[in-house]
């Protein structure tokens, strides 16, 4: 079974600063697909960012990026220009290709990473 | 746009009693759907998941228990509720094809069982 590890339970950025946060994930798959969610106060998950593992390209998504390293199995996220609205609680997800029905689209999730922004 | 709907908000039961969590998609038809667990400070956890109508998939086992009517509705039920059945529940769906197939999530109910 695949298991999605974020070793940051908080990471505190000022605003208008740059916060990496890290995933690693375990798998013996090649092709999958991985994601980044956002969780605020609201606890309503907001998509950010995906990323297909058969892409050498790493995603981004206006002020959000990751660096997507296959080999070290490593998927990051780096908030540029923090802003206060970014505070929350962020998740890593891993989801595996599409081989059967039985195995349709369900999501490992780590234990998250909350970001607290300064002032 | 597609959106999903959760009701109720919030939920404090009495333990022994029963459980009706409803999730309803609009804007979309034959979504794969989904019924996660978030436990206060922790991850979520993947609880029951949905292809069509009346097919439903367990990935834990547990009091609770997954049903599937109608195309576009999913609910969580129990006929005993445990005190360890309190958390935050979120419902999710996916489109059935293509490659990306990304989930996106209800507001959730929050569940207080005392």
């Amino acid at each position: 079974a695949q298991t999605v590890t974020q070793s940051q339970p908080e990471m505190s950025v000022q605003e208008a600063e740059t916060v990496t946060l890290s995933c690693t994930y375990d798998t013996s798959e090649s092709d999958y697909y991985l994601f980044w969610y956002k969780q605020p106060p609201s606890r309503q998950m907001i998509l950010v960012i995906r990323q297909e593992a058969y892409k050498q390209q790493n995603a981004t998504e206006n002020r959000f990026s990751v660096n997507f390293q296959k080999a070290a199995k490593s998927f990051s996220l780096k908030i540029s220009d923090s802003q206060l609205g970014d505070a929350a609680m962020y998740f890593c997800a891993y989801r595996s290709p599409e081989l059967t029905t039985d195995s349709w689209g369900k999501l490992q999730f780590g234990a998250g990473t909350q970001v607290v922004v300064t002032p | 746009s597609q959106t999903i709907h959760q009701w109720p908000a919030t939920l404090v039961q009495p333990v022994g009693s029963p459980l009706s969590l409803e999730c309803t998609v609009e804007g979309t038809s034959n979504p794969n759907l989904y019924w996660y667990r978030q436990a206060a400070g922790r991850g979520l956890q993947l609880l029951f998941y949905s292809v069509g109508i009346g097919q439903i998939s367990s990935e834990v086992p547990q009091n609770l228990s997954a049903s599937r009517p109608q195309d576009r509705q999913f609910i969580l039920s129990s006929k005993k509720l445990l005190l360890s059945d309190s958390g935050f529940y979120l419902c999710a769906w996916g489109r059935r094809s293509g490659s990306t197939d990304t989930q996106y999530f209800g507001p959730g109910t929050r569940l207080t069982v005392l």
